[in-house]
């Protein structure tokens, strides 16, 4: 069973760029969440994305989309960077259907510049 | 607003000890509460869950005692052991809710010394 990847690992960006960072879903998982954990800080629910459609959003700007592809992959894309989104992004994917437990990625590390 | 409080925010315990994390959450609706065990430079893996209808769950040497009515809950970790030193998160979720969102804790960081 291949578990929740997620591309690249690290990424310096600079104020005002876009980043779009992806993730592969755990083998057999049709639902991707995404979150955001700030240094010393709990991960905070940006959206999930099932069927291919948002499934459910955070508190975040609209700067802050994402897509799922057919696979179940996913991207989450970040536009006008602000020196406040550097951290750690987290995708977890889960089951819908299978109940409530969701498995983490390694997280893509964002430093915004 | 903080819909989940975890505390302490740290703690030391020797090897052989017993660790104990605390949450206590606002939002009757949630359903699903799982604690998540993560190291320094990856994400979060998944360690236990319970569901509000059963009031402890153990797994290992890992404890969960649920109070629905104080609407807390917390984390044991029997027989503590130096790999065990982690940052440990609560979360809550309510599965009815549109993306069942995970609502995290703030965390605790654990040191086990030996």
């Amino acid at each position: 069973e291949t578990g929740v990847t997620q591309s690249p690992t690290h990424l310096i960006k600079t104020r005002g760029q876009q980043v779009t960072l992806r993730c592969s879903s755990q083998s057999g998982h049709n639902t991707v969440s995404w979150y955001q954990q700030a240094l010393g800080q709990g991960p905070q629910f940006i959206f999930q994305y099932y069927r291919e459609e948002e499934n459910g959003r955070g508190n975040f700007p609209p700067r802050f989309s994402g897509l799922q592809f057919p696979n179940y992959s996913s991207e989450l894309n970040v536009n006008a960077l602000e020196l406040d989104d550097s951290a750690l992004y987290l995708c977890a994917s889960s089951l819908k259907q299978g109940g409530y437990e969701q498995y983490f990625g390694p997280g893509t590390r964002l430093t915004v510049t | 607003q903080q819909q989940v409080k975890q505390s302490p925010q740290s703690l030391i315990v020797q090897k052989g000890g017993i660790s104990i994390i605390n949450c206590a959450y606002e939002n009757t609706a949630f359903d699903y509460f799982p604690w998540y065990q993560q190291f320094p430079g990856k994400g979060p893996a998944l360690l236990i869950a319970i569901r509000p209808d059963v009031s402890e769950k153990k797994e290992g040497r890992f404890t969960i005692s649920f109070n629905k009515s104080a609407k807390q809950f917390s984390l044991h970790i029997m027989d503590s052991q130096p790999g065990d030193s982690a940052t440990y998160f609560c979360a809550a979720s309510n599965g009815k809710a549109a993306g069942n969102k995970l609502t995290f804790g703030g965390g605790t960081r654990v040191l086990v010394k030996p």
